[in-house]
C-alpha cells in the first residue's frame, strides 16, 4: 500500500514569490491534514479536511495561504506571496475519519524562502 | 489549551542500553496518544497509538505506556541500536481538535 505522497520534496524560492505543495493521501482516508514544522519544533496544524470540506482552518494564515481538496482526494497548499518566515517543512497527513484513528504522514516538503 | 512536553530534549546512549523517553500533557481528556519517529529531513513514521482506555502498547523492542490521569506517557526502547537514532515525537488527540505535538526528543545511539 502506498503511503502519503508529497511533492516536491524541496523548494527554494525568493520572498514574494508564490509556491504550491501537493499531497496524495492514502487511498480510502477521508481526513487530510496539512501541518507546518519549524526547526526544532513539533508539527502544528494548518488545516484539516473531512472529504472536500475544510473543518478546521483556524490556524491557516488566510491572507497568504490557501488550500483546496477537490473531489476529496488530492490536496494542494499554496502560499502567495511567500515571506522569509514561511521557511519550514510542510507535512501532509491522512487518516480514516473517526476517533482513535492513526495518522500517517508524508515525507514533507522543505521550503526555503530567501 | 492542551500542551505537550517531552523530556529530555536530547539523549545520547551507548548501543545496547535500555532507555525511556517521557511525554507529559496538561489536559487528561484525550482520546489517544501517538508516538512518532522522525529521521533527519524526513516525515513522521507512526510507531504506536495508545487509546485512552489502554495502559500500554508494544511493538517489537518498543513499549509505550499511558497514565491518563497523571497526564504522562513513556516510550521504552529495549536494547537500543544505532538505527534507533532519530527524533521521537509524541502527540495527543483530544477529539475534535488537531493532534498536539511535543517538541520531540533527539536520540543518538552510539555504536
Amino acid at each position: 500500500e502506498a503511503g502519503v505522497v508529497q511533492s516536491p520534496r524541496y523548494k527554494i524560492i525568493e520572498k514574494k514569490q508564490p509556491v504550491a505543495f501537493w499531497c496524495n493521501p492514502i487511498s480510502g482516508h477521508n481526513t487530510l491534514y496539512w501541518y507546518r514544522q519549524n526547526l526544532g519544533q513539533g508539527p502544528e496544524l494548518l488545516i484539516r479536511y473531512e472529504n472536500e470540506e475544510a473543518v478546521d482552518d483556524s490556524q491557516l494564515p488566510k491572507d497568504r495561504f490557501s488550500a483546496e481538496r477537490l473531489k476529496g482526494v488530492d490536496s494542494t497548499l499554496k502560499i502567495q506571496p511567500a515571506e522569509l518566515g514561511d521557511s519550514a517543512v510542510y507535512l501532509c497527513a491522512s487518516s480514516y475519519t473517526g476517533v482513535n484513528t492513526e495518522a500517517f504522514f508524508g515525507q514533507g516538503t522543505r521550503l526555503t524562502v530567501v | 489549551k492542551q500542551e505537550v512536553t517531552q523530556i529530555p530534549a536530547a539523549l545520547s546512549v551507548p548501543e545496547g542500553e535500555n532507555l525511556v523517553l517521557n511525554c507529559s500533557f496538561t489536559d487528561s481528556a484525550i482520546y489517544n496518544l501517538q508516538w512518532f519517529r522522525q529521521d533527519p529531513g524526513k516525515g513522521l513514521t507512526s510507531l504506536l497509538l495508545i487509546q485512552s482506555s489502554q495502559r500500554e502498547q508494544t511493538s517489537g523492542r518498543l513499549n509505550a505506556s499511558l497514565d491518563k490521569s497523571s497526564g504522562r506517557s513513556t516510550l521504552y526502547i529495549a536494547a537500543s541500536q544505532p538505527g534507533d537514532s532519530a527524533t521521537y515525537l509524541c502527540a495527543v488527540d483530544s477529539g475534535n481538535t488537531p493532534l498536539v505535538f511535543g517538541k520531540g526528543t533527539r536520540l543518538s545511539v552510539i555504536a
